[in-house]
């Protein structure tokens, strides 16, 4: 199965670390989205990268929240010195050419002690 | 910013009951997607609309696209148990180029929960 792979699944830090979300697009996409979900909340759109490149990155914190999609590789999610209102699962999607629906990946789910 | 309001929050029907919920936006979008969501799970893509007016059916999903492109609605037929979930809708904006752009901006998402 090619489909989006995210990993880790769970991943617990404890305030002040550092999170480093991973994630393989499907096979030959090279549009790659991320998106925070809250507990019983929609998902809200953080980040549109492309290889090398960000296209959109409005939906970012200013501080702490980096994206990367290098050339090679998968593309990360870095949150530097997490805090509690961190917790979330934290989805990526890809596209082909970014005009039609999106596949997502089974998520991050961060939690902050 | 773009929003989308999306109706009933919840539903609790009784299986073999059909089912319709809906969304709108102040916004004009290019495409709306409809996703279902699982515990644990990514969503997962239910039907594509592309445009306006657009009447499409996945099974005994049944989606359409509102000719002002600031709504649309998902019917679901039939309701079995394993139709439990989280049902949102999103919205892909329209650039200046008039092509969809990447970002998509969801519903807050309707449970369903299906009575055997």
């Amino acid at each position: 199965n090619a489909g989006v792979m995210q990993n880790p699944r769970h991943l617990v830090r404890r305030r002040g670390q550092e999170a480093r979300l991973r994630c393989s697009p499907m096979k030959g996409h090279s549009h790659v989205y991320w998106y925070r979900q809250l507990p019983e909340e929609g998902l809200k759109f953080m980040v549109y990268l492309q290889k090398e490149n960000i296209i959109d990155e409005s939906g970012m914190p200013k501080e702490r929240f980096s994206a990367e999609f290098p050339k090679e590789g998968p593309s990360i999610l870095r949150i530097q010195q997490v805090v509690r209102g961190d917790s979330a699962a934290y989805f990526c999607a890809s596209s082909l050419d970014g005009n039609y629906g999106y596949t997502f990946g089974s998520g991050t789910r961060l939690t902050v002690v | 910013g773009q929003q989308l309001n999306q109706s009933p929050q919840s539903m609790f029907i009784q299986e073999g009951e059909d089912v319709s919920m809906n969304c709108t936006s102040s916004s004009i979008f290019n495409t709306w997607l409809w996703y279902k969501q699982e515990p644990g799970e990514g969503p997962v893509l239910l039907i594509a609309l592309y445009k306006a007016g657009e009447l499409t059916s996945n099974g005994r999903l049944t989606a359409q696209f509102g000719i002002t492109r600031k709504d649309s609605f998902l019917n679901i037929s039939a309701s079995i148990p394993s139709d439990v979930g989280i049902y949102f809708c999103a919205g892909q904006a329209q650039n200046a180029g008039g092509t969809s752009y990447g970002k998509l901006t969801f519903g807050q998402g309707t449970i369903l929960t299906v009575h055997p």
